[in-house]
């Protein structure tokens, strides 16, 4: 079954304490994303990766990492963790070409909720 | 910058009945994408329509319409014969060729009254 896979799927953790959200994807996609999700502001882009070893920042990467050693997983990084990333944290997948992008549909994973104490 | 707007935060419709979901873009760029996505209580993003910006005409899935004015950077979403499972969040969103980068609406909430 082609899916996208989130893990963990909720976090209560506490201002400073590092954390990793991983993503999976078994659909051999070349591009993989990450977004934020809060209540009015819709979903915002943090980094995006057209496929391994390149990233790129999003419209909101402070505070953020991540890295694309392997095509299929894509995991996002908070060294330290702040309040203010209070979220729900969605990663997505889809083909792409780099320097010469295909469009094809998104596919997101369930999403995590993250609360930072 | 590219910007989406969802005006309407909130909107309700009886079941049966047809709703447009209204939805502006703002953008210099001459090739790109758009795109409709719900959210059901489940959270899970799932994709309803998309429209190449290249193509006049609107596209159709189903129950599900847009009309694209492409000069007015306007992307309604119709739903024809609502149905209690289209009760979700809304999103519009718009994605420049050759780049990947989705640009999100705030969202618009709809709910179907039986």
């Amino acid at each position: 079954e082609a899916q996208v896979t989130q893990n963990p799927r909720y976090l209560i953790t506490v201002t400073g304490k590092k954390l990793t959200v991983t993503c999976s994807q078994n659909m051999n996609h070349e591009y993989m994303s990450w977004y934020r999700q809060d209540p009015g502001l819709g979903l915002r882009q943090i980094y995006y990766s057209m496929n391994v070893e390149v990233t790129d920042k999003g419209d909101v990467p402070e505070g953020y990492k991540v890295s694309r050693k392997e095509k299929r997983n894509f995991p996002l990084i908070l060294e330290s963790p702040s309040p203010n990333q209070t979220s729900l944290y969605f990663c997505a997948t889809s083909w792409g070409l780099a320097g010469a992008f295909i469009y094809n549909e998104q596919f997101f994973g369930p999403g995590t909720r993250l609360t930072v104490l | 910058a590219q910007t989406v707007t969802q005006s309407q935060p909130e909107m309700s419709v009886q079941e049966a009945e047809t709703v447009t979901l209204s939805c502006t873009y703002d953008t210099s760029e001459s090739n790109y994408y758009l795109f409709w996505y719900k959210q059901p209580p489940s959270r899970q993003m799932i994709l309803v329509i998309r429209q190449e910006a290249y193509k006049q005409q609107n596209a159709t899935e189903n129950r599900f319409s847009v009309n694209f004015q492409k000069a007015a950077k306007s992307f309604s979403l119709k739903i024809s014969d609502s149905q209690l499972g289209d009760t979700a969040m809304y999103f519009c969103a718009f994605m420049i060729g050759n780049t990947g980068k989705l640009i999100f609406g705030q969202g618009t909430t709809l709910q179907v009254k039986p």
